[in-house]
């Protein structure tokens, strides 16, 4: 059961236009979301997080949106740049029973930021 | 760079053999996480601990097993190695145990099981 949905495989854009990844999530549970960055023979890179008591978190080019009623959040990011080429996670988690922390992760975005 | 280092970066053996992963976290991180990454599965979160003590449990297979030493550092170990678990394996840190505390990444052990 995929908790946390990434439904677009891959997103192509312009560069100086804007990005919109989005990210779905079936648990009620969830209060806290973060997105990561993911080049190639690299480790996931923290970009941005909301809490669920938020339903906007902007840091620089990027922008977090939450809709907690739709279950949904997105990622803006603009303006866009060829740099920005990198598969893109969604993660969630939720107050544990014993104060642990566990991630549960989309399953990625690849976004292509072309010339 | 997050400041996770793990070694080593890539690792080959056979099936049957045990390995060992170890993770040092960034200055001043108490808790460590270990994530196995694979082409069917994604992302999925192993283990957590914090200071020494284990604080969440994932789909952690019984054959692997992990701990954290008083110096911060942790080791994954994965015994009767099968095909199945050639993956990239991650360890994280952050700061505090909860939930809200933004996880770092190191860049990963390469593990393939032949």
């Amino acid at each position: 059961d995929q908790q946390v949905k990434q439904n677009s495989p891959s997103l192509s854009v312009q560069e100086g236009r804007i990005s919109i990844l989005n990210c779905d999530y079936t648990n009620s549970m969830f209060d806290y979301f973060l997105w990561y960055k993911k080049y190639p023979a690299e480790g996931p890179t923290f970009l941005i997080s909301i809490s669920s008591i938020k339903d906007k978190n902007e840091d620089g080019r990027f922008t977090v949106f939450l809709n907690k009623s739709a279950k949904h959040l997105s990622l803006h990011i603009v303006p866009s740049q060829p740099g920005d080429s990198a598969v893109y996670f969604c993660a969630a988690s939720e107050g544990l029973t014993g104060g642990g922390n566990k991630l549960t992760f989309g399953t990625g975005t690849q976004l292509k930021v072309e010339l | 760079d997050s400041g996770v280092t793990q070694t080593p970066k890539h690792l080959i053996t056979a099936t049957g053999q045990r390995v060992t992963l170890r993770c040092s976290p960034r200055s001043g991180d108490l808790s460590v996480y270990w994530y196995q990454q694979s082409l069917d599965q994604g992302l999925q979160f192993l283990i957590q601990y914090y200071n020494g003590e284990e604080r969440a449990k994932g789909n952690i297979l019984e054959r692997f097993s992990a701990q954290q030493f008083p110096d911060l550092h942790s080791e994954l170990n994965l015994s009767s190695l099968e095909l199945g678990d050639s993956a990239l394996y991650f360890c994280a840190s952050s700061v505090r145990w909860g939930a809200g505390n933004t996880i770092y990444f190191g860049e990963g052990s390469w593990l393939t099981v032949v």
